[in-house]
This record gives C-alpha cells, structure tokens and sequence, in this order.
C-alpha cells in the first residue's frame, strides 16, 4: 500500500526557535497533502491544506505566519512552526492523497512530537 | 456544518467480548465518505474502511463489522470476539470540502476502547 514518511518522529526545542517536520510520500505521487494537528487525548484537527506548486491553504484560526508549508514537489510537503512556544506543543500528522481517481483515498504518516520548552 | 459525534469517550471490555461504537454524522452534502481509522498508542493512523454514502450494505472484514444507517446518519463499528490487540483510539471521520475546494476530513472525538485481558 501507499506509504507517508514523516522526519522527524519527535522533536524537543527551545521556545523561539523553529522546526521544521518533512511529510513525504514514498510511492505515490501526491498533489494534494493535509496538514493536522492533535493535542493529547483530543481529536486530530486540520491545519491547512497543501497543493503543490501552489500556497497552502489555511483553515480558520490557523495562523499562516506562525506555520509556513511548502509543497515543492509530488512527494514533499514541509510544516515549518516558526517562532515556536509551549502552546505549539502537538502530535503533528501529515496526510497525501494519490493522484489516482480514488479522491479520497489519503494516507497519513506516523506523526512527529513537537515539544516546545 | 460538517459534524462528526462519537458519544462514547472510552469503553472497557473483557477479552472476547463484542462491542459497538457508536459514530453519528451531520452533512450538508449528498454525496460523501465516511471512514474509520484506529491510533493505537503508537500514534500513526491505521485506515480501517472507507464507505461512499450511496452504499448502505454493511460490511464485515475479519472481526470487524460496520453497519451503515442512512436514515439515522449513523456509522457504527463492531468489533466480534474483541482481543486486548484492539485496545486503541479509534476515530470516525467524514469528508468535507476545505475552503479551497479540496476534499478534507471531520473527525470525530475518538473513542477509546480498553480491551482487558
């Protein structure tokens, strides 16, 4: 089956630094990719939506400043949570949907665990 | 708006025991997705079932079983024979249409289902 990395599976930084987390697409060409954000024992929520070669789009309440994607190529997505704080402290899930007809079909990568200090 | 509920904030059972949980949806849509994905404590994401609103047939896979109910807007999963390799968050979800007209998905609160030994 269709396979979603994303680096790095956890991540510790200092309050004010920025981190970036990779979501790609192993096998499979992906021209659309989602971004979600969990906190503990909470629903996954989305982000913003990433299309390549194009800006993402955001979903309310997203701040576009504070998390920059960029969708560079069909097996590459970037979430980069600039000027981070505790409050950014979150399971951050990465999902792409094949170019393929089956429009829904996304598969999620194995999430990455920012920690903010 | 799109809603997905899952009443059932956790449930425990005894190993070999059958058990439903539960997922109520609300859409605007008349054409939608519904799926069904487990996070074990691992955190990735495992796909479990997608179903196209126009098919109301319940479907059964191994010990899994969902039982589709247009009429109630219902999605309900059945786990036969329940195994302590079940314990997990499992999450109903619905598609829906991002602001930029990409197709992204409502996801339930989670249910999280202890099985015990």
């Amino acid at each position: 089956g269709a396979v979603v990395s994303q680096h790095p599976s956890w991540v510790i930084c200092k309050s004010g630094t920025s981190v970036k987390i990779e979501c790609r697409s192993l096998d499979f060409q992906a021209t659309t990719m989602f971004w979600y954000r969990q906190f503990p024992k909470q629903s996954l929520m989305l982000m913003a939506t990433s299309n390549e070669g194009s800006k993402a789009t955001y979903e309310q309440g997203v701040e576009k400043d504070k998390f920059l994607i960029n969708h560079a190529s069909l097996t590459l997505s970037t979430l980069t949570v600039t000027s981070a704080h505790p409050e950014d402290s979150s399971f951050y899930i990465c999902s792409a949907r094949d170019q393929g007809p089956e429009t829904y079909e996304q598969y999620f990568g194995p999430g990455t665990r920012l920690t903010v200090t | 708006a799109q809603k997905v509920t899952q009443a059932q904030t956790e449930i425990s059972v005894v190993e070999k025991e059958d058990v439903t949980l539960d997922c109520v949806y609300e859409t605007r849509d008349t054409t939608y997705y519904l799926f069904w994905y487990k996070q074990p404590p691992s955190g990735e994401l495992v796909f479990l079932i997608r179903r196209n609103s126009f098919d109301e047939q319940n479907e059964i896979s191994g010990r899994y079983s969902w039982n589709f109910q247009k009429s109630t807007s219902s999605f309900n999963f059945t786990i036969t024979a329940s195994q302590v390799v079940d314990s997990a968050v499992y999450f109903c979800a619905l598609s829906d249409l991002t602001q930029g007209g990409s197709e992204k998905l409502v996801f339930g609160k989670g249910t999280k289902l202890t099985v015990n030994p």
